[in-house]
């Protein structure tokens, strides 16, 4: 079955660039987006197409791709952005969702 | 704007079965395909299945599949996920979500209600 692999956390200091991956096999051939989550709280989308942003959504959020990884990419780290983030891709068929398991951004 | 709100959650024992909705709003119902999306207790969150915006197609989880039906009725904007043969391991909130593409599902969901809470326990 297809998978997504994240790092479990990821730390950095407020102000920092954060940098959260996520890796595939099929990466290369289908597009990925980005789910944030707080406590609580239903995921919400920060990225998808693999860079696109949608309205609403601070600049600072910024997507790549790169063979078989996405990145997100949060520029000037806030404190409101410590959270749950979740890649998510479809199989080479566009039939099956998936996710990564998931990476917990933690300021220092 | 877009609401989804999902209902129909609760306890249930291990081999029952339950039916959750999620009544939708603000939007173009009809035009878009439709998924939900689970989260254990404490764990990531795991895509359970897609119906597209007609109703034609529908895709599932290995996890769930011939166990869990998902349905819509365009008429009532509402979709729903079937559950049957509960599982323990089928505990987890239930979210639904929109689908960004219109009409062919696209898989990037840019609304989700907030989720209702399924337990499975004897």
């Amino acid at each position: 079955s297809y998978e997504l692999t994240q790092p479990p956390s990821v730390s950095v200091s407020p102000g920092q660039t954060a940098r959260i991956t996520c890796s595939g096999d099929g990466l290369p051939k289908q597009y990925a987006c980005w789910y944030q989550q707080k406590p609580g709280q239903a995921p919400v989308l920060v990225i998808y197409k693999d860079n696109e942003r949608p309205s609403g959504i601070p600049e600072r959020f910024s997507g790549s791709s790169s063979g078989t990884t996405v990145t997100l990419t949060i520029s000037g780290v806030q404190a409101e952005d410590e959270a749950d983030y979740y890649c998510q891709s479809s199989d080479s068929s566009v039939t099956i969702g998936v996710f990564g398991g998931g990476t917990k951004l933690t300021l220092l | 704007q877009v609401q989804l709100v999902e209902s129909g959650g609760g306890v249930v024992q291990p081999g029952r079965s339950l039916r959750l909705s999620c009544a939708a709003s603000g939007f173009t119902f009809s035009s878009y395909g439709m998924h939900w999306v689970r989260q254990a207790p404490g764990k990531g969150l795991e895509w359970v299945a897609i119906i597209s915006y007609d109703g034609s197609n529908k895709y599932y989880a290995d996890s769930v599949k011939g166990r869990f039906t998902i349905s819509r009725d365009n008429s009532k904007n509402t979709l729903y996920l079937q559950m049957t043969s509960l599982r323990t391991e089928d505990t987890a909130v239930y979210y639904c979500a929109k689908d960004m593409g219109v009409p062919a599902a696209e898989y990037y969901f840019d609304s989700w209600g907030q989720g209702t809470l399924v337990t499975v326990s004897s």
